[in-house]
């Protein structure tokens, strides 16, 4: 069974700073990786998609990558804002088969 | 393109009643999918639809079932509401099987169960 950790669980940083989302997996066997955005109450917006063929991808601040072989990606996020404040979740997909989510990565970004 | 909508936004029910939550896809996707989200957790997969078939479901249930009409739209029917049904409940939408099939996903529906 596919398992999923977040970690950190919260975090709380200046605005400025650079920081990094990890996430692990514990089957390889993906086809891809999604990061996701929640804000509280709403619904989860697609910041980023790794194929498992795929190192790294970059959308703006935000740069994810993948290492399937040990089972862990990363979501950094450059140059932090207030407006980054939000839930941040990963999800892998095996085969066209469904997303297994971690718990989230609270963000709060303070001005 | 109007993404992925979700109806409605939030509900309250009475414990026994039944449910009917809807989703239309991303214009372009065929397979829709139904997640709940307990409050502080990750998205749990109730189950998949894919031309008008459940594929996949996970590990919820009978009482929650679901559709899919001839235009990918689709409906999560959830009965005898219990308390612990209270979550947001995400619809989901994909198109493809490869590599770089991405899920969309909807606003979501706030049920509370009283």
């Amino acid at each position: 069974k596919q398992e999923v950790t977040q970690i950190p669980a919260a975090l709380s940083v200046p605005e400025g700073e650079n920081l990094v989302l990890n996430c692990s997996f514990t089957d390889s066997a993906i086809y891809n990786l999604q990061w996701f955005r929640q804000d509280p109450g709403k619904g989860l917006t697609s910041l980023l998609l790794i194929q498992s063929s795929q190192r790294e991808q970059t959308s703006g601040r935000l740069n994810a990558s993948l290492d399937k072989s040990s089972g862990r990606s990363t979501l950094y996020i450059a140059a932090s804002q207030p407006g980054d404040s939000a839930t941040y979740l990963c999800a892998v997909r095996l085969g066209y088969s469904t997303l297994t989510f971690g718990k989230g990565t609270m963000l709060l970004v303070s001005p | 393109d109007a993404g992925v909508t979700q109806s409605p936004t939030h509900l309250i029910k009475t414990r026994g009643q039944q449910v009917t939550l809807r989703c239309s896809p991303k214009s372009g996707h065929d397979t829709v999918s139904w997640y709940q989200q307990a409050l502080g957790q990750g998205p749990q997969f109730i189950f998949q639809y894919y031309e008008e078939e459940e594929r996949q479901r996970g590990n919820f249930p009978d009482r929650f079932s679901g559709h899919q009409f001839p235009n990918y739209s689709s409906e999560l029917n959830v009965n005898a509401l219990l308390l612990g049904d209270s979550a947001l409940y995400l619809c989901a939408s994909s198109g493809g099987t490869g590599q770089n099939t991405e899920a969309f996903f909807g606003q979501g529906t706030r049920l509370t169960v009283v």
